[in-house]
């Protein structure tokens, strides 16, 4: 059901910045762009999103492509506290309450020291 | 304070008994949801309430019945447990009219 493809995994040093790219080829032109990440043992927790600017907040950065085809959340300084499953998932405009996150398997980022 | 929480957090029961578990949210949301993640680490929509009212209901078993008593609950009934019914569930919060969604810390259920 997920509309969107990631890489099943990755791995990055701590302190350096991770680029988790997501395919969304088929992205309509109402869908946000959502990303969320599981740490080990807990409930999945938000990110970031955003529908065509790039987005910045105090977690990380998500860059979109100009076509909105792809996008890549950034991750400055990996630290170990990073290491996660994460979803990159599309979501319809805020206010049609009927589409619901549909989550893929995600990336499975490691953090090594 | 714990946004959405979610009990009990471990679930171990036998085949063919009936369970619930609860959920609540303390955010004001008007949306609640229930997801399933299996062995695979699927995350899968099971259900989803806005205003008291059934919104999405996926091709679930009917053996699954949300029941939600107030905006801020949303309980998940299960009658005649199934060894396949094993996985971590969890509820989910969030405003319909905006993006971030709050997941509660899961309900490890376990059919043995």
């Amino acid at each position: 059901d997920a509309k969107t493809t990631q890489p099943n995994s990755m791995e990055s040093n701590e302190e350096e910045p991770v680029h988790l790219p997501c395919n969304h080829s088929t992205i309509s032109g109402t869908d946000y762009i959502h990303w969320y990440r599981q740490l080990p043992s807990q409930g999945p927790e938000y990110v970031i999103h955003g529908l065509t600017s790039n987005v910045n907040n105090r977690m990380a950065s998500l860059a979109i492509a100009e076509d909105r085809k792809s996008s890549t959340l950034i991750l400055h300084r990996a630290t170990l506290r990073d290491a996660a499953v994460y979803y990159c998932i599309l979501r319809d405009r805020p206010h049609n309450y009927g589409q619901n996150f549909v989550f893929g398997p995600g990336t499975r980022l490691s953090v090594l020291p | 304070d714990t946004a959405v929480s979610q009990t009990p957090k471990y679930l171990v029961t036998q085949m063919g008994n009936d369970k619930s578990i609860k959920c609540e949210q303390n955010l004001g949301h008007d949306t609640m949801y229930w997801y399933k993640q299996d062995s695979k680490k699927f995350l899968k929509i099971m259900f989803s309430y806005n205003n008291k009212e059934l919104i999405i209901n996926e091709t679930v078993p009917n053996r699954f019945s949300p029941k939600s008593p107030d905006k801020a609950h949303l309980n998940l009934h299960i009658n005649s447990l199934e060894l396949g019914d094993s996985a971590v569930y969890f509820c989910a919060s969030s405003f319909s009219r905006e993006t971030e969604a709050f997941f509660g810390q899961g309900t490890r259920l376990t059919v043995v």
